[in-house]
């Protein structure tokens, strides 16, 4: 069956540092993978798409990797702030839908 | 600012009930979504409209019926909510050209609903 994996465990992290969050993916072959944030009680918040044949994209202090060989996708935030504190979900595009993960939680801690 | 708008932040009703969550966005898009968002399983998607009148069954459709009589409205219907539809519901609308993730989606604020 078709799997899309992120971290449960929150990942907390100094004030500064780079934070690097892993979707792993089993069973797709997504054309697309977008990354959002989400606040407690708020609907999620696009942040970035990748195309397949991209291997990286970046804006401003965020970075996305995807690697279609290891079904993989990493998302950075460089020099991490606290608002930068949320959940971050991947989100698989294809076949008229989009998947997403059950995101993984970020604490910046100041 | 671009926005999608669900009707209520908090509802509660009782089991039985027929329960009407509204959505309105004011992007002109074509394609809306419906998930719903439990703690331990994410979002999943129960349906989704990419044009009028048209709806297609999401992941887990079943308890569940949606109506799309205008581009800009998309209502999710339970017939008779009951209290394992407790939960997080979650709008969504993106641009036309829509083949599963190539634009991104605009989420509402969501309505978290109780079934007592």
């Amino acid at each position: 069956s078709q799997k899309i994996e992120q971290n449960s465990e929150a990942l907390n992290i100094q004030e500064g540092k780079t934070a690097t969050l892993t979707c792993n993916y089993t069973n797709y072959s997504p054309a697309y993978l977008q990354w959002y944030r989400q606040d407690p009680g708020r609907g999620p918040v696009f942040l970035l798409l990748i195309r397949e044949n991209e291997k990286e994209k970046r804006k401003e202090r965020l970075k996305v990797t995807f690697d279609t060989t290891l079904k993989q996708s990493l998302f950075h935030i460089t020099a991490s702030q606290p608002a930068d504190s949320a959940t971050y979900l991947c989100a698989l595009g294809g076949n008229n839908r989009l998947a997403f993960g059950k995101g993984n939680q970020v604490v910046v801690i100041p | 600012d671009v926005k999608v708008t669900q009707s209520s932040r908090y509802l509660v009703k009782r089991t039985g009930e027929k329960v009407f969550l509204e959505c309105v966005q004011d992007m002109d898009h074509e394609n809306m979504f419906w998930y719903r968002q439990d703690p331990g399983l994410g979002l999943r998607l129960i349906y989704f409209s990419y044009d009028v009148k048209m709806k297609e069954k999401g992941d887990i459709p079943e308890g569940y019926s949606v109506s799309r009589e205008k581009k800009e409205r998309f209502s999710l219907i339970l017939e008779s909510a009951s209290t394992n539809q407790t939960s997080m519901y979650l709008c969504a609308s993106s641009s036309s050209g829509w083949t599963g993730g190539n634009t991104e989606a605009f989420f509402g604020q969501g309505t978290r609903l109780t079934v007592v």
